[in-house]
């Protein structure tokens, strides 16, 4: 089955470290995007990256790093420089065809709490 | 910039009631439009887009129409189940990628 893929589910972290949220898909999408969702707020994005080897910061990029080494994979490390990183975050991938990227693919999310 | 603004929620309503969520956009020129619905710890799924104006989108039951004299995609349903209740997220896309409203929960009773 094609589809994205995000893990942890679940992930718990210590003021001052930096995490990695791993994001795949197998769907042969150029773009993959990150979003951050907090409760009762729609989504904001963080990265997004159309070519491997390639990205660029969304709205909220502050705190936060990506690579594109793949075309399947693009890894979010959330750092300790984000201050308030408790949060979902979605991994989306979308296809670029007749001159323009269509709807947005997502995955399941990662829950991610400071303790 | 590009702008969603949908209804605030919840929208509570009693199953086989009419559903009416409302979204407005601000954008340059004429993006797709799309709905999305996210149930309980999961991703969003795409409910349905519409990519031109007076374009209708219909999945499952649900429909919209693309309006760009008003620049509006309400979201419609004819008879709400119980097993609609999540939330619905409007969105457009941009340049870079899809800008969403705030998203509005819908809870629909027996």
């Amino acid at each position: 089955d094609g589809g994205i893929t995000q893990s942890p589910k679940y992930l718990f972290r210590k003021e001052g470290q930096n995490v990695t949220l791993s994001c795949e898909q197998n769907l042969n999408h150029d773009a993959m995007y990150w979003y951050r969702q907090d409760p009762g707020q729609g989504l904001r994005l963080i990265y997004y990256s159309q070519i491997v080897n390639d990205f660029q910061k969304g709205d909220i990029a502050e705190g936060y790093s990506v690579s594109r080494e793949k075309k399947e994979s693009f890894p979010l490390t959330v750092t300790s420089a984000q201050k308030n990183p408790t949060a979902f975050y979605l991994c989306a991938s979308s296809i670029w065809t007749s001159g323009s990227y269509n709807e947005q693919f997502f995955g399941p999310g990662t829950r991610l709490t400071v303790l | 910039g590009n702008s969603v603004t949908q209804m605030e929620g919840p929208v509570t309503l009693s199953e086989e009631a009419f559903l009416t969520i409302n979204c407005t956009y601000t954008a340059t020129g004429y993006p797709s439009l799309f709905w999305y619905v996210q149930y309980p710890g999961e991703g969003l799924q795409l409910l349905l887009k519409a990519t031109k104006a007076d374009d209708k989108g219909s999945n499952k039951g649900f429909e919209a129409t693309y309006r760009k004299e008003t620049t509006s995609f309400h979201l419609e349903k004819g008879s709400v189940q119980v097993s609609d209740s999540a939330v619905y997220f409007c969105a457009l896309m941009g340049r870079r990628a899809l800008t969403f409203g705030s998203g509005t929960r819908l809870q629909v009773q027996p």
